[in-house]
């Protein structure tokens, strides 16, 4: 299916642990993006990349890692789980113009 | 920095109530401007957008005008259905067409309308 898929839809884990979520698209579009939506602070962006192999920190980078070796995917790692990372995530693509979500992972850490 | 701030929420109406937003923002130059809708359970889909002064963008009855001399951009409809009940964030990219995508969102209004 066209569009950009984000797995998995639901997470929980535990403080300390590594987590890594998943964003695919198909439209080959130059750029990706994470967001983390939090009540009373919208949406936040995290990291982006303008394409393969280029990152680039957003907003609030500290204590995730992104990585982009093929255009279209484009992983989220928390390298070690802390209770204010959960949150709702969100992937994006969009190719200059305006961005295209993907339906988000919710990640509980406990 | 660049800055958007939404009315505080949420908004409860019924059906074929007028419906208005409100979005103003803080940026230099002459940013681009969105409204994104969150319906249960999905993710952010463009709503409509505008990328100057006095522009006014719409889609599915809602509107939204570009006002650079209160940099406002309020949200409008003015017969919401049950089926408009969403999230709804105002968004801005920086001016000169170079963010693809490195929005600043406001905080979002949650939408319910009742029958």
């Amino acid at each position: 299916d066209a569009g950009i898929t984000q797995s998995p839809r639901y997470k929980i884990t535990e403080t300390g642990r590594q987590v890594t979520l998943m964003c695919h698209q198909t439209w080959s579009h130059s750029y990706m993006f994470w967001y983390r939506q939090d009540l009373g602070h919208g949406l936040r962006l995290i990291y982006y990349s303008a394409a393969a192999d280029i990152t680039d920190k957003g907003e609030v980078p500290d204590g995730y890692v992104v990585s982009r070796s093929k255009t279209e995917n484009f992983p989220l790692t928390l390298e070690s789980a802390t209770r204010s990372q959960t949150s709702v995530y969100f992937c994006a693509s969009s190719e200059r113009t305006f961005l295209f979500f993907g339906s988000g992972t919710q990640l509980s850490v406990l | 920095g660049d800055s958007v701030t939404q009315m505080e929420g949420p908004v409860t109406l019924s059906e074929e109530a007028f419906l208005t937003i409100n979005c103003t923002y803080t940026a230099t130059g002459y940013p681009s401007l969105f409204w994104y809708v969150q319906y249960p359970g999905e993710g952010l889909q463009l709503l409509l957008k505008a990328t100057k002064a006095d522009d006014k963008g719409s889609n599915k009855g809602f509107e939204a005008t570009y006002r650079k001399e209160t940099t406002s951009f309020h949200l409008e409809k003015g017969s919401v259905q049950v089926s408009d009940s969403a999230v709804y964030f105002c968004a801005l990219s920086p001016a000169g067409g170079t963010s693809y995508g490195k929005l600043t969102f406001g905080q979002g209004t949650i939408l319910t309308v009742h029958p």
